[in-house]
């Protein structure tokens, strides 16, 4: 069953605590995003990687961090430096050279 | 700057009408509008996508038209049915150039369309 998984659905953190996000993928896709989306708003980009160990800064990356030591896989953290961390974050991914993207299920992480 | 400016923000339609919902986008450099339904607590799905040298494509009941001088694309929904009831998202691309051709996707704030049976 090809597509992508995040996990988990729902996650719970207080304030000053980072915590980690997981996105897998088994397309064989090169490029995987992570995005965020809060309520009456647009999807807005995170970081980005096209390769296994390089990752480019999206327009909202202060207060994250993200790695890609494989190709399935690109992990987001959510520090205790970001200020407003309360959102629904999707992470999806594409092929090299090609425009489709493609979402994962979202995670919901609350602060509190 | 960038920008993708999506109109109406809420659509309310019953059982059977047309829908449409139009996005307005800002670099003329962009080249690929895809379209995302998203229903309640899951990740957006494409559902339909144009490119800049065509000028109108359709899926079944959906549809979507392309303006690349008004800078203007809209999706068309035909005999709309109650799960067809989401949140729709716009998006054009922006070529970002470097070796891998990654094109940016900047959103629209997204239209809660309401199919009443």
């Amino acid at each position: 069953d090809g597509g992508i998984t995040q996990s988990p659905k729902y996650l719970f953190r207080k304030e000053g605590q980072n915590v980690t996000l997981s996105c897998e993928q088994n397309l064989n896709h090169d490029a995987m995003y992570w995005y965020r989306q809060d309520p009456g708003q647009g999807l807005r980009l995170i970081y980005y990687s096209q390769i296994v160990n390089d990752f480019q800064k999206g327009d909202i990356a202060e207060g994250y961090s993200v790695s890609r030591e494989k190709k399935e896989s690109f992990p987001l953290t959510v520090t205790s430096a970001q200020k407003n961390p309360t959102a629904f974050y999707l992470c999806a991914s594409s092929t090299l050279w090609r425009y489709e993207q493609y979402f994962g299920p979202g995670t919901r992480l609350t602060v509190t | 700057g960038e920008n993708v400016e999506q109109h109406p923000s809420t659509l309310s339609v019953q059982e059977g009408d047309s829908a449409v919902i139009k996005c307005t986008y800002s670099d003329s450099a962009s080249n690929y509008f895809p379209w995302y339904k998203q229903e309640l607590g899951k990740g957006p799905q494409l559902i339909i996508d144009i490119r800049s040298n065509v000028g109108e494509k359709k899926d079944q009941r959906i549809a979507v038209t392309l303006n690349k001088t008004a800078k203007h694309f809209s999706l068309h929904i035909t005999e709309t049915q109650p799960e067809d009831s989401a949140v729709y998202f716009c998006a054009a691309s922006i070529p970002q150039g470097g070796s891998g051709g990654y094109n940016k996707l900047i959103f629209g704030a997204g239209t809660r369309l309401a199919v009443h049976p």
